[in-house]
């Protein structure tokens, strides 16, 4: 039972252009939810997060959108850059965090020049 | 301030044997949680440890065991392993103790590979 489903195995984005990550869950239970991206040979790197409460959190060129009633989250990364293109994770946090976290499969995104 | 550390990077093993993995955690932070990464997949949470304790389990079987110190470091044992647990490892710190949301910060990971 995947309680978090990132659809799009990998995203091809032109170098400037807007990218946009898509994410849903099943999990009603979720408080929040958070962006990680990773690079090769390296741990998950935090990118962003949004409360339950809100349906957008924006930080820099990062906006993260919240819809409740779809179960749906969305990342949007504009303008894209090179350095952007990694496996970027989409991941769900229950009350009290002490469940840890539910991490959907990833998406790879690719910066074109 | 020093981010989250584990060792080995690399560990290979063989079917039936044990294997134990460390983590530090990033200066300031108690908590400390272990995911297993296969490949293809997202991290699946395995267990998370707050002052010494388990503080919460995800779905993994008791030969998966853990202990955290009381500088906050943290050891991830798996005893009598299976093919299937070869993955990436990955050791996540935060800070508070799991009664509030905290961004978890992930070190570089440990991959095992079980022949």
């Amino acid at each position: 039972d995947q309680q978090v489903k990132q659809n799009s195995p990998s995203l091809s984005v032109q170098e400037g252009r807007i990218s946009i990550l898509n994410c849903d869950y099943t999990n009603s239970m979720f408080d929040y939810f958070l962006w990680y991206k990773k690079y090769p040979a390296e741990g998950p790197t935090f990118l962003i997060s949004i409360s339950s409460i809100k349906d957008k959190n924006e930080d820099g060129r990062f906006t993260v959108f919240l819809n409740k009633s779809a179960k749906h989250l969305s990342l949007h990364i504009v303008p894209s850059q090179p350095g952007d293109s990694a496996v970027y994770f989409c991941a769900g946090g229950g009350g009290g965090g002490a469940d840890g976290l539910t991490f959907g499969k990833g998406t790879h995104l690719i910066i074109q020049p | 301030e020093t981010g989250v550390t584990q060792s080995p990077t690399h560990l290979i093993k063989t079917r039936g044997q044990q294997v134990t993995l460390r983590c530090s955690s990033q200066s300031g932070h108690n908590t400390v949680s272990w995911y297993q990464q296969a490949l293809g997949q997202g991290p699946q949470f395995i267990f998370q440890y707050y002052r010494e304790e388990e503080n919460g389990r995800g779905n993994f079987p008791p030969r998966f065991s853990g202990l955290q110190f009381p500088n906050y470091s943290s050891e991830l044992n798996v005893n009598a392993l299976e093919l299937d647990d070869s993955a990436l490892y990955l050791c996540a710190s935060s800070k508070g103790g799991g009664e509030t949301y905290n961004e978890q910060f992930f070190g570089p990971g440990t991959r095992l590979t079980v022949l």
